[in-house]
């Protein structure tokens, strides 16, 4: 399978901080998707995006498929956006995930 | 309506027992996946299913076996369990017969304590 990195491993935010998450892929992917992590362990889906920019509330995210990266965007962050941000790639049959961003965002 | 369900949430065994994770699917896509998310979060797929036709089987020991009665079902047991195995064990389900477009769904998980 494809090898999926992300940058930061950890970030801390202050409320109300604005941040960008980064998702690299050795190989082309079919489908590429964004998943947040609650603390309660559910795993959200976020985005489903092999190419473009989408938005969604505070969140967007943007492919760019033809330099395998991706990047997540939180504005405006709350303590309820805190987590495991995960993305993950599809090559042939298999979804591969990244190690995770870990966000804690502070009151 | 939950689109993908695991039981149970929760699981607490001892060390060489035999356990059983039911998923069950109600989006009607044609494909289900275990993975395995280890200590420090990092999510590993073990089987995926297509049809009922197992169609990857990663380096997973053989004491794990899935089972797919149906397209909506995909079980996993395990036997013999050891130390290790304990993690949290995700189900989830996709399209993959339109897999450009269908992105993959999880269920809530089952978190395995082995002691």
């Amino acid at each position: 399978g494809i090898q999926v990195e992300q940058s930061p491993p950890d970030l801390i935010l202050q409320e109300g901080a604005n941040s960008t998450l980064r998702c690299n892929f050795s190989d082309s992917v079919n489908n590429l998707q964004w998943f947040h992590q609650n603390p309660w362990g559910q795993l959200i889906n976020l985005f489903y995006i092999p190419s473009g920019t989408k938005q969604n509330g505070r969140l967007s995210a943007t492919t760019v498929a033809t330099e395998r990266y991706s990047l997540l965007y939180i504005s405006s962050s709350q303590t309820t956006d805190s987590g495991v941000y995960f993305c993950a790639g599809l090559n042939d049959y298999k979804l591969s995930f990244g190690a995770g961003t870990t966000v804690t965002v502070r009151a | 309506d939950t689109a993908v369900s695991q039981t149970p949430k929760y699981l607490v065994t001892q060390m060489g027992n035999d356990k059983s994770i039911k998923c069950e699917q109600n989006l009607g896509h044609d494909t289900m996946y275990w993975y395995k998310q280890d200590s420090k979060k990092f999510l590993k797929i073990m089987f995926s299913y297509n049809n009922k036709e197992l169609i990857i089987n990663e380096t997973v020991p053989n004491r794990f076996s899935p089972k797919s009665p149906d397209k909506a079902h995909l079980n996993l047991h395990i036997n013999s369990l050891e130390l290790g195995d304990s993690a949290v064990y995700f189900c989830a389900s996709s399209q993959l017969r339109d897999r450009y477009n269908s992105p993959l769904h999880f269920g809530n998980g089952t978190r395995l304590t082995v002691t």
